[in-house]
């Protein structure tokens, strides 16, 4: 069984402080990973994509990948009321490349 | 450009009937994906197209589920005799680089068995 774990949280941040997010995967065999933003009641928006070894950084987020310890973290920096949402991880696996999700973390960034 | 598409986006329908859920992917996307969001499962792969090549159905949970892509574009995901167990979410996927693997969600369909 593919499995990837999240902490459910919930996650509270004070705004402008970095929130910290983490993942972790079973199949050794994914080559892809994908942080995902799912706001209440809407569907699952990408954030993130990280494919090889180490740190990716998008504007405020910054995605880490860690192949050898089966590791994905997503960092948000200057946190911000409107990140409060539930943040998906995702890795590929599969003959269908199909992505299996971790059940969530709920981040609340308090103003 | 326009985004994943879906209808309808809430359904009500009653226990035995059966329901067809549609998704219109990104133009252009040949890779589509159907997934299933619910209370206390997730977000649970259901079946997968690419391009003209036979599905990947290894996700479906019952027999009573059947998904269709007509000329490799929109998708028609049929649940037949619905169950109360089948209230979810459904959410259709779509990509278009195989090899990053990047899928983009429809705005998904609420489906309600009562």
């Amino acid at each position: 069984q593919k499995e990837v774990e999240q902490n459910s949280g919930p996650l509270s941040v004070p705004e402008g402080a970095i929130a910290s997010l983490n993942c972790t995967y079973s199949d050794r065999g994914s080559q892809s990973f994908f942080w995902y933003r799912q706001y209440s009641g809407k569907s699952p928006e990408l954030i993130m994509s990280i494919y090889s070894n180490g740190d990716k950084e998008d504007g405020r987020f910054t995605a880490q990948l860690n192949k050898a310890s089966q590791y994905v973290s997503l960092l948000i920096r200057d946190s911000q009321p409107s990140d409060s949402a539930t943040y998906l991880c995702a890795a590929s696996s599969g003959s269908a490349r199909q992505l299996t999700f971790g059940s969530g973390t709920q981040l609340t960034v308090l103003p | 450009g326009a985004g994943v598409s879906q209808s309808p986006s809430n359904k009500v329908t009653e226990k035995g009937k059966d329901v067809e859920l549609r998704c219109d992917p990104i133009s252009g996307h040949t890779a589509l994906y159907w997934y299933r969001q619910s209370l206390g499962q997730g977000l649970e792969f259901l079946i997968y197209f690419q391009g003209n090549s036979a599905p990947d159905k290894s996700g479906l949970p019952s027999d009573r589920f059947s998904a269709e892509r007509t000329g490799g574009s929109v998708s028609t995901l049929t649940i037949q005799r619905t169950q109360q167990e089948d209230s979810a979410v459904y959410l259709c996927a779509s990509s278009s680089d195989r090899v990053k693997e990047t899928q983009y969600f429809g705005p998904g369909t609420r489906l309600l068995v009562l």
